[in-house]
């Protein structure tokens, strides 16, 4: 069974431009997270999806940044006008129940981006 | 709320040498705990979490855990280190009706020959 998969694994953008970062969770997983982590900083949550809606979008950082998840099955994370400090790695996670929070949450191998 | 403190940044150990990083809690609710290790260039990977059954808890790769409440501590441990061991190690909370994992800073252990 495939995990979670995101593409790209690495991106080098200049400031100003836009990217977009692709998540597809695990078949089944109704449960969609985004994290990222900024340079010598901990991993912070972002966005948390069930389905195609918004749970809890407490974590992102300002509207440069618009996920989406059509559908409710794969999720776009844009970043519009990128900035320096967006530069990073950006996870992206899912996980079954949301309910029994001993789930476990499953991370993908992350996008890196660099903004220069 | 909910937050996690890991003990260390960088942790030195020698090959075949005991492992430990430490990791303390805080969580206004019954917590859930989980340890994540990221391998050079990739992603994280889930080595073990407590989920309020037994309080010792055995993790891949030889790692365990013992939750106690009464240190609000998580603390990782593996008897024996392996130069392959070398990694960044993730600490996380999540509290009984949250949906989302807080994570502490991470502690980089370096495995020397």
């Amino acid at each position: 069974e495939a995990g979670v998969t995101q593409f790209p694994s690495h991106s080098v953008i200049e400031k100003g431009q836009t990217v977009t970062l692709r998540c597809d969770p695990i078949s089944g997983h109704d449960n969609l997270y985004w994290y990222r982590r900024v340079m010598g900083k901990e991993i912070k949550f972002l966005l948390h999806f069930v389905k195609e809606s918004k749970q809890d979008e407490s974590g992102m950082p300002n509207n440069r940044f618009l996920a989406e998840r059509t559908g409710g099955t794969y999720s776009t994370l844009k970043v519009q006008p990128a900035e320096l400090e967006d530069s990073g790695v950006y996870f992206c996670a899912s996980s079954q129940d949301q309910g029994a929070s001993g789930n476990t949450i499953y991370f993908g191998e992350g996008s890196w981006l660099t903004v220069v | 709320a909910q937050s996690v403190t890991q003990l260390g940044s960088h942790v030195s150990v020698s090959e075949g040498a005991l492992v430990l990083l430490r990791c303390n809690y805080s969580s206004s609710v019954p917590p859930y705990l989980f340890w994540y290790v990221q391998y050079p260039n990739q992603g994280l990977q889930l080595l073990l979490k407590y989920t309020s059954a037994a309080t010792l808890v055995k993790g891949i790769n030889g790692f365990e855990a013992e939750f106690k409440k009464s240190e609000t501590s998580f603390h990782l441990t593996k008897p024996s280190a392996h130069m392959s061991d070398a990694a960044e190690y993730f600490c996380a909370v999540r509290g009984s009706g949250y949906s989302t994992l807080t994570f502490g800073k991470g502690t980089m252990l370096l495995v020397s020959p």
